[in-house]
């Protein structure tokens, strides 16, 4: 799987949009971008997934460069409860029994939302 | 949505013994699930692949006899850690995807262990 870089914390004030970068130069051409994020002490929570194309769900914006070496998600309007670490990840889909399921989790961006 | 769930959320235990922990996909079925571990302020790091029918595959450095993991039908998966030590106490999740290729995983919440 190709590698991310994410800033390693971030700041951002509740109510206003939160940008999230990750860059991924490696990304080959048939691997999806996925985020999740982990709030204290909980599993990680899956937000959205993408190939190329900028894609939208009731939680988030996933935004990727036209040469897709990096990805953007975009949280509209951070709540306090929005305060997470947050994973970019890119994987190529596999076959449900494929080993290449698995995620590699790097160090993540740790956002903190502020009142 | 697709749906995992762990149980216990959180145990604690005394050195030497062994703890199970479960792991269930609700509402899909999972030939595949996968078993991470955390300790404190660090990422995930996938121990295991729990292969349905079949022995699991662990990562580099994961003792196979002291994580038992047991995949015996296709909603549930153990994971046993025998003979329990101190150093075995963190937080581990399970996760499974459900069918199409570009699917995402989806995680239990969470074991939280300490041996004492």
């Amino acid at each position: 799987d190709a590698k991310t870089t994410q800033p390693p914390s971030m700041d951002c004030a509740e109510g206003r949009a939160a940008n999230l970068p990750c860059n991924h130069s490696t990304i080959s051409g048939n691997e999806y971008v996925y985020w999740y994020r982990q709030i204290h002490s909980q599993g990680p929570q899956y937000i959205i997934h993408g190939l190329k194309n900028n894609e939208t769900n009731e939680m988030a914006s996933l935004i990727i460069t036209e040469d897709r070496k990096s990805s953007t998600l975009i949280l509209p309007h951070a709540t306090l409860r929005d305060t997470a670490v947050y994973y970019c990840i890119v994987r190529v889909p596999s076959g449900i029994k494929a080993a290449g399921n698995k995620l590699t989790f790097g160090g993540g961006t740790r956002v903190l939302v502020k009142p | 949505g697709a749906v995992v769930s762990q149980h216990p959320s959180w145990v604690i235990c005394k050195s030497g013994t062994s703890v199970k922990i479960e792991c269930r996909s609700l509402d899909f079925q999972a030939t595949t699930m996968f078993w991470y571990r955390q300790f404190p302020k660090q990422s995930l790091m996938l121990m295991a692949t729990s292969n349905e029918g079949s022995k699991a595959t662990y990562e580099q450095g994961v003792e196979k006899d002291k994580f038992l993991i047991n995949h015996a039908s296709l909603t549930l998966s153990t994971l046993t850690v025998t003979s329990a030590h101190p150093e075995d106490s963190s937080f581990y999740i399970c996760s499974a995807r459900t069918q199409g290729a570009s699917r995402p995983l989806h995680f239990g919440n969470g074991t939280r262990l300490t041996v004492t």
